[in-house]
């Protein structure tokens, strides 16, 4: 079964600092990963996706994220965060089988900025 | 244009009530997802809807639980006897693909259910 995880529960930075949020997924076939974001009270939208190709994908808000298939990591990145970036950040892995096309998510990582 | 809407957006029920969730997908998306998202965790996949057809509903947790999506286009997600346990926010999704496209999949803001 595919599972992911996200080891940070809550990580805290200041203001133009870097970010990197971490993702660990088990997929047994080339996952198709991707990172939503959830703001309070907010439904989650996607800040970026892999499926294949070049593994640096650019997202939206100045968001990016590298797929290591040695590590089985999927990692996001920011150079520097904004204080509208505080949100919940969610990595989910994809899969096909039985018709079906469902996300698997993690928990979460929580993101706190410091003005 | 309009993004995935959901209502309510909050609903109170007391132990044992049944309720209803409504899910208006963007127009046109084949797919439709049902998640269910419990306090401080990530969303967990109830079923999935390919037009009208309900594919997968591998992620129901009961019996209790229901879908449909009669005309493949709005959804209805029904919990019947609601128990304590089932307070959570349910997420519906939509998607304009099926299998082997992007099949990236666009959320409503979720219907938040408390039990009491």
């Amino acid at each position: 079964a595919q599972s992911v995880t996200q080891p940070d529960i809550h990580i805290t930075v200041s203001e133009g600092a870097s970010l990197e949020l971490r993702c660990n997924y088990s997929y047994g076939a080339t996952p198709y990963l991707f990172w939503y974001v959830q703001s309070p009270g907010q439904g989650l939208q996607l800040l970026l996706k892999y499926f294949s190709g070049d593994t640096l994908v650019q997202g939206i808000k100045g968001f990016e994220a590298e797929f290591k298939r040695s590590q089985s990591s999927f990692n996001l990145r920011k150079p520097s965060v904004h204080w509208s970036d505080a949100a919940e950040y969610f990595c989910a892995v994809g899969r096909s089988g039985a018709g079906s096309y469902q996300l698997t998510f993690g928990k979460g990582t929580k993101l706190s900025v410091i003005p | 244009g309009a993004g995935v809407s959901q209502s309510p957006r909050y609903k109170v029920a007391k132990r044992g009530q049944d309720v209803a969730l409504r899910c208006d997908p963007i127009s046109g998306h084949v797919s439709l997802f049902w998640y269910q998202q419990a306090l401080g965790q990530g969303p967990e996949f109830l079923t999935y809807f390919q037009n009208e057809a309900q594919l997968d509903k591998s992620g129901l947790p009961s019996d209790r639980f229901f879908a449909e999506r009669p005309e493949g286009s709005v959804s209805t997600l029904k919990i019947q006897r609601t128990q304590q346990e089932d307070s959570a926010v349910y997420l519906c999704a939509s998607s304009p693909n099926i299998a082997g496209v992007s099949y990236e999949q666009y959320f409503g803001p979720g219907t938040r259910l408390t039990v009491t």
